[in-house]
């Protein structure tokens, strides 16, 4: 079974630009996450989807970060414009569905902004 | 609003000795517990979830443990090897916040050769 996949692995942009990553769930998976995880720290859930409708957003920097799952399976997450404390992991996991079930991470996207 | 602790960040131990890595959490009203391990630059591997009602879980030389009413959790790894180096997070399911996961700060572990 193929795992959730992420890219790119890696990003630098210069504060003020844009950038999206891209995440692509495990077969059959109907929930999926976004989270933010700042060095030394633990990821924080930006953003939670049930197919293609959002079930948590209440962390997401809405005047700056956007997120859709259009067709319930890809997601995409946009930053824009970037800050400096945008510089963060991001990673997207997905879970069989939303009741309490075991979520499965991806590798992450290391953001870099300067 | 749940949060989650995990004392100390860092750790370095010589190979061979037992690991006990200490997580807490301020809100008992918990689904269960999981154990994520990290190593740089890549995802979260799940190692083991506990359910509220069980005390422990098993995995080869990981043991996990949840006191629930005292809001803490431990795991031990015995005899551990250069290769269980990496950073270890544990994260709750509130009862309220269906499959939210909240995480600690994570407790980065150096095993010596």
């Amino acid at each position: 079974e193929a795992g959730v996949a992420q890219s790119p692995r890696y990003k630098i942009i210069e504060k003020r630009q844009s950038v999206a990553f891209w995440c692509n769930p495990i077969s059959g998976h109907a929930t999926l996450y976004w989270y933010q995880q700042i060095l030394g720290q633990g990821p924080k859930l930006l953003i939670q989807f049930q197919n293609n409708g959002v079930v948590d957003d209440s962390q997401l920097p809405k005047d700056r970060f956007s997120a859709e799952r259009l067709k319930g399976v890809d997601s995409t997450l946009k930053i824009q414009p970037a800050k400096l404390e945008d510089s963060a992991v991001y990673l997207c996991a997905s879970s069989l569905t939303s009741t309490v079930y075991e979520q499965y991470f991806g590798p992450g996207t290391r953001l870099t902004v300067t | 609003k749940q949060e989650v602790t995990q004392i100390p960040a860092a750790l370095s131990v010589p190979e061979g000795e037992n690991l006990v890595l200490n997580c807490s959490f301020t809100d008992s009203a918990i689904y269960n517990l999981q154990w994520f391990r990290q190593d740089p630059g890549k995802g979260l591997t799940s190692l083991l979830l506990i359910q509220s009602s069980q005390r422990e879980q098993t995995s080869g030389r990981l043991n996990a443990s949840l006191d629930k009413s005292s809001g803490r959790s431990t795991l031990y790894i015995a005899a551990s090897q250069p290769g269980d180096s990496a950073t270890y997070l544990c994260a709750v399911r509130p009862q309220a916040a269906g499959n939210k996961l909240t995480f600690g700060g994570g407790t980065r572990v150096l095993v010596k050769p």
